[in-house]
């Protein structure tokens, strides 16, 4: 069975900071892992996704890893602001479903 | 474009009471799925569906049941409402289980 977990489970950190959120897996039989922000309230939106046979993917201050054999995955944040305060998922990718971690809740002070 | 739409955003029910979640997709997508999340548990799978037509349980499917009604449709439905299926619950959708997963903004569900 999948168990997906993310440490740390909250984050403070002043504003500008680099920071790396972890996100780690049991099964590495994967097709991918996708990271997903969630606002108070709100619904997931999706952030990157990669695919199993890929190492990372960019989005703009955004950056995620993905380790198959060691089953870890890494979302970096670059120059971190304010407005990235969230909980950030991640949720790794089978043949026909999706098994989530529990989130690791950001915050980010002027 | 409309992306997946829940109905309702929130609910209130007695216990004993039923209820039916709809959850509609335009993206033309084979998968669908719902979830609920709860304080510190992250979002566990309820059910899914791999294509039209066909269901299967996932992590905590008991006390629910979900109809595929059409590629477009999926729906969750409590039969008998409990107040530990108080929770905000949520609708996916995916081209397949290996793509990239867009999801409802959620139906918050409290059962008293």
């Amino acid at each position: 069975k999948q168990e997906v977990t993310q440490i740390p489970a909250a984050l403070s950190v002043p504003e500008g900071e680099n920071l790396v959120l972890n996100c780690s897996f049991t099964d590495s039989a994967i097709y991918n892992l996708q990271w997903f922000r969630q606002d108070p309230g709100k619904g997931l939106t999706s952030l990157l996704l990669i695919q199993s046979s890929q190492r990372e993917q960019t989005s703009g201050r955004l950056n995620a890893s993905l380790d198959k054999s060691s089953g870890r995955s890494t979302l970096y944040i670059a120059a971190s602001q304010p407005g990235d305060s969230a909980t950030y998922l991640c949720a790794v990718g089978g043949t026909d479903k999706l098994i989530f971690g529990t989130g690791t809740r950001l915050q980010v002070f002027p | 474009n409309a992306g997946v739409t829940q109905t309702p955003k929130f609910q209130v029910l007695k216990t004993g009471q039923s209820m039916t979640l709809q959850c509609a997709q335009d993206m033309n997508h084979n998968s669908m799925y719902w979830y609920r999340q709860d304080p510190g548990m992250g979002l566990r799978l309820i059910y899914y569906s791999a294509s039209e037509g066909t269901t299967d349980k996932g992590e905590v499917p008991n006390g629910y049941n979900v109809s595929r009604l059409n590629k477009r449709e999926f729906s969750l439905r409590l039969e008998s409402a409990a107040p530990s299926q108080t929770s905000v619950y949520f609708c996916a959708s995916s081209f397949r289980g290996s793509t990239e997963a867009f999801f409802g903004q959620g139906t918050r569900l409290t059962v008293v």
